[in-house]
């Protein structure tokens, strides 16, 4: 079974600052890989996703990310963070077997942003 | 257009009780699926409709937890005995036709006393 870890459970960044938020994964072969933002009260918002092809990927919001095989990782990062951009942010990852569906979530990152 | 939702957006019932948590998905999705998000954790999957039938129930946790779409739209998650355990936020998602980018709805916080 696959299993995720964001090793960061709260992480404080100055508005302006750049960003990086840790994801590990842990299967078999290559998932699909997946974050998303939760703001208070609010349903979880999907900000990019990795297929295949281009390790690199482009997200809404300014975001991007990369996956690394070799180091089972696929951190989120952003170069410059808004006030706006403070929330919880969750990795997740999907097994590519017939009919699974499920999305493993890690235990998720909450992001402060100091003025 | 608009998204997934859920109702009701809070429910707090005793133990013992029987509740009942609906979920509406994007016109058009096909897919549907159920998950429970505890305190301080990511949401953890319970359940996968495609169109009528459950495709994947491996995620309830017992036989307490049934979920059923009867005509392959509109989900109800129903919970039996309800136990202090289960006190949760419970999301819904829906997806077209089983695709991996799923769209969730707000939840419903269910809180058990």
């Amino acid at each position: 079974a696959q299993s995720v870890t964001q090793p960061d459970i709260h992480i404080t960044v100055s508005e302006g600052a750049s960003l990086e938020l840790r994801c590990n994964y842990s299967y078999g072969a290559t998932p699909y890989l997946f974050w998303y933002v939760q703001s208070p009260g609010q349903g979880l918002q999907l900000l990019l996703k990795y297929f295949s092809g281009d390790t690199l990927v482009q997200g809404i919001k300014g975001f991007e990310s990369e996956f690394k095989r070799s180091q089972s990782s696929f951190n989120l990062r952003k170069p410059s963070v808004h006030w706006s951009d403070a929330a919880e942010y969750f990795c997740a990852v999907g097994a590519r077997v017939t009919g699974r569906r499920a999305l493993t979530f890690g235990s998720g990152t909450r992001l402060q942003v100091q003025p | 257009g608009a998204g997934v939702s859920q109702t009701p957006s809070n429910k707090v019932t005793e133990k013992g009780k029987y509740v009942e948590l609906r979920c509406d998905p994007i016109s058009g999705h096909t897919a549907l699926y159920w998950y429970r998000q505890s305190l301080g954790q990511g949401p953890e999957f319970l359940i996968y409709f495609q169109g009528t039938g459950a495709a994947d129930d491996s995620g309830l946790p017992n036989d307490r937890f049934f979920a059923v779409r009867p005509e392959g739209s509109v989900s109800t998650l129903k919970i039996q005995r309800t136990e202090r355990g289960d006190s949760a936020v419970y999301l819904c998602a829906s997806s077209i036709q089983g695709d991996f980018e799923q769209y969730f709805g707000p939840g419903t916080r269910l809180t058990v006393t």
